[in-house]
């Protein structure tokens, strides 16, 4: 079973605070996306890494993807309410035309 | 573009009631998915089509059924409603197999 793993699975912090939410697995992926979801609606793509060691900067938020491709890291600089929601990990291999999905990380900001 | 747009939003069925979840969209990606989120949960893929006339199983397909007659619409037929089935359903679509597009969701109580 390939499993991807995030953490925390909850995570409340006052605004201006910094985070990081890890996704591990023993998998190697050919591509990891994250997602974000508002209450109440479908999941929203933030960004795709397909190289190990890349990192993505998007405003605050800046995504690396592990060198060996199994683990990626989202970090919230500054955090602000409206970066409240659930982040998703989730990640690709060639062989199949599935993503692999992480559990979530509920994130709160509270002001 | 409307992009993916799912019908109903909401509906509630009695148990061993039958209906269809319609999904389509207007992007003309070949690739389309169903999944269900369940409370606090990632999402679970149950179906999905690479392109008009194929599809196949996810992780979750028992107790549904879907078919792909154009590019635009996929829609999922659930027979024999249990209250298992009680969830958020999201459709999603892409031009690539990882890179998806996600619907509002239908939210569906079995009771």
């Amino acid at each position: 079973t390939q499993l991807l793993e995030q953490s925390p699975q909850f995570l409340s912090i006052q605004e201006g605070e910094n985070l990081t939410v890890y996704c591990n697995s023993s998998s190697v992926f050919s591509s990891l996306q994250w997602y974000r979801q508002e209450p109440g609606e479908g999941p929203v793509l933030l960004v795709t890494v397909v190289t190990g060691g890349e990192v993505k900067k998007l405003k605050r938020l800046t995504f690396q993807f592990g060198d060996a491709r199994k683990d990626s890291s989202l970090h919230i600089t500054a955090a602000q309410p409206g970066d409240t929601g659930l982040y998703l990990c989730a990640g690709f291999m060639d062989s199949n035309y599935q993503l692999i999905w992480g559990a979530g990380t509920k994130l709160i900001i509270k002001p | 573009n409307a992009g993916v747009t799912q019908t109903p939003k909401f509906r509630i069925l009695k148990i061993g009631q039958s209906m269809t979840l319609q999904c389509a969209q207007d992007m003309n990606h070949n690739y389309m998915y169903w999944y269900r989120q369940d409370p606090g949960m990632g999402l679970k893929l149950i179906y999905y089509s690479v392109g008009a006339g194929i599809t196949d199983k996810g992780e979750v397909p028992n107790g549904y059924n879907v078919s792909r007659s154009t590019t635009e619409d996929f829609p999922l037929r659930l027979e024999l409603a249990a209250p298992s089935q009680t969830s958020v359903y999201f459709c999603a679509s892409s031009f690539t197999p990882y890179e998806q597009y996600f619907g509002p969701g239908t939210r569906l109580t079995v009771t």
